[in-house]
């Protein structure tokens, strides 16, 4: 069965540059949600989109932002990036707004220099 | 945000035995579930639970949604070494995006 799809798998940026995560819901899911997973930690929720349109808001930074297009694909979008950022950033999808069962890609590492 | 409370961190144990870990809150949640990660992966659902006192299994695994809707606990029976693992709870409070709970640390020893 198809899953989750994100990529790239591995990015690495200098301070201040930007970057752009992409992930493909898996089919007919009309949900996608970010999060963001430092290491050791538990994943921090960052955003979500029901039917193309923006749901929740979570811990996502100003210097972040995300969009989800017709084909319900999502792209993460980061701008100026700072070392902090640096961390695996999971899409996941699920078929309905919130229902709980979420399904995850494998993740983007990212590391900021 | 909602806190949720994990425990143990951290469990080391010998094959074969059995494993129990739960997770509280301190508000209702309508929906728990438990996920596996391994390292450098995905979470991976393992069991969703949605009604009070729902107890669910999934193969060696079992876990219950609270009578008080506060807590869970899963339990893994007979442990193998593929079992190692980081295991979260994750919970809804309502109809929101899941909250996760610090994780599990799982080291299973032959």
């Amino acid at each position: 069965a198809a899953g989750v799809i994100q990529s790239p798998r591995h990015l690495i940026k200098e301070k201040r540059e930007t970057a752009t995560l992409k992930c493909y819901p898996i089919p007919r899911h009309d949900t996608v949600y970010w999060y963001q997973q430092g290491p050791g930690q538990d994943p921090q929720f960052l955003i979500s989109f029901y039917e193309k349109m923006q749901s929740d808001k979570g811990s996502i930074p100003d210097r972040f932002s995300a969009q989800q297009f017709s084909d319900y694909h999502s792209e993460l979008n980061m701008s100026s990036l700072e070392l902090g950022d640096s961390a695996l950033y999971f899409c996941a999808s699920s078929l309905g707004k919130n229902t709980g069962e979420l399904f995850f890609g494998e993740g983007s590492r990212l590391t900021v220099l | 945000g909602q806190q949720l409370n994990q425990s143990p961190q951290s469990m080391f144990i010998q094959e074969g035995e059995d494993v129990s870990m739960n997770c509280t809150s301190s508000s209702i949640f309508n929906t728990w579930l438990w996920y596996k990660q391994d390292p450098g992966e995905g979470p991976v659902l393992l069991i969703a639970l949605y009604k009070a006192g729902e107890l669910t299994s999934n193969g060696r695994l079992t876990a219950q949604f609270g009578i008080t809707r506060k807590d869970s606990f899963l339990n893994i029976s007979a442990s193998i070494p593929s079992d190692v693992g980081i295991y979260f709870c994750a919970g809804q409070p309502g109809n929101t995006p899941l909250v996760f709970g610090k994780g599990t640390r799982l080291s299973v020893i032959a």
